[in-house]
């Protein structure tokens, strides 16, 4: 019963450097998606995909890439980090996207220097 | 542009007190509304999904209501113990084609109960 494995946990990144979060389920998702959750603002949405070979861009895309070559992986990509990426990120998958529940992994924090 | 707000930010309460926890939220045409506890340095929990058709739902001592026509839904925890102290986030799955999935979170309540 893995649900939504990310990694790494924690992550310290220096100004420029990129670097990709992994985030693999083993539910048969078709729905996965990105989240950065960030002091005061709540939860917002970078990316999301709705299936296999399909990706789209939430409230917050800019600065991330991702790609969807497989049901199980969604990786989020940090082209060039920025101290204003800073944050702790969480991915989540749902069996059909709209009106079934939503699980999240554990989550990454990762810190811009 | 959907909004989902959260009242109170934070509660402290001694146990065995019933409680209620508010959401509400902007725009009506939702497809769902979650439910989620999350543990400081955690993941979130899925605690309840009430479809947007659906009055309530119930699991253990929790009970989540969505009255959609007002904008609101509460959770309803009876009996609180302290391990229910964490944060509790309410988020609203949008019902526009393609963003169906996409969730919009409220900034949480913290909740505290004290022994």
């Amino acid at each position: 019963n893995a649900g939504v494995t990310q990694t790494p946990k924690f992550q310290v990144l220096k100004t420029g450097q990129s670097m990709t979060l992994q985030c693999a389920q083993d539910m048969n998702h078709e729905y996965m998606s990105w989240y950065r959750q960030d002091p005061g603002m709540g939860l917002r949405l970078i990316h999301y995909s709705v299936g296999a070979g399909i990706t789209d861009q939430g409230e917050v895309p800019n600065g991330y890439n991702v790609s969807r070559s497989t049901t199980e992986d969604f990786p989020l990509r940090l082209l060039s980090a920025a101290p204003s990426q800073t944050s702790v990120y969480f991915c989540a998958s749902s069996y059909s996207g709209g009106g079934t529940e939503a699980f999240f992994g554990q989550g990454t924090r990762l810190t811009v220097v | 542009k959907q909004e989902v707000t959260q009242i109170p930010a934070a509660l402290s309460v001694p146990e065995g007190e019933n409680l209620v926890l508010n959401c509400s939220f902007t725009d009506s045409a939702i497809y769902n509304l979650q439910w989620f506890r999350q543990d400081p340095g955690k993941g979130l929990t899925s605690l309840l999904l009430i479809q947007s058709s659906q009055r309530e739902q119930t699991s253990g001592r929790l009970n989540a209501s969505l009255d959609k026509s007002s904008g609101r839904s509460t959770l309803y925890i009876a009996a609180s113990q302290p391990g229910d102290s964490a944060t509790y986030l309410c988020a609203v799955n949008l019902n526009y084609g393609g963003s169906q999935g996409n969730l919009i979170f409220g900034k949480g309540t913290k909740l505290s109960v004290k022994p």
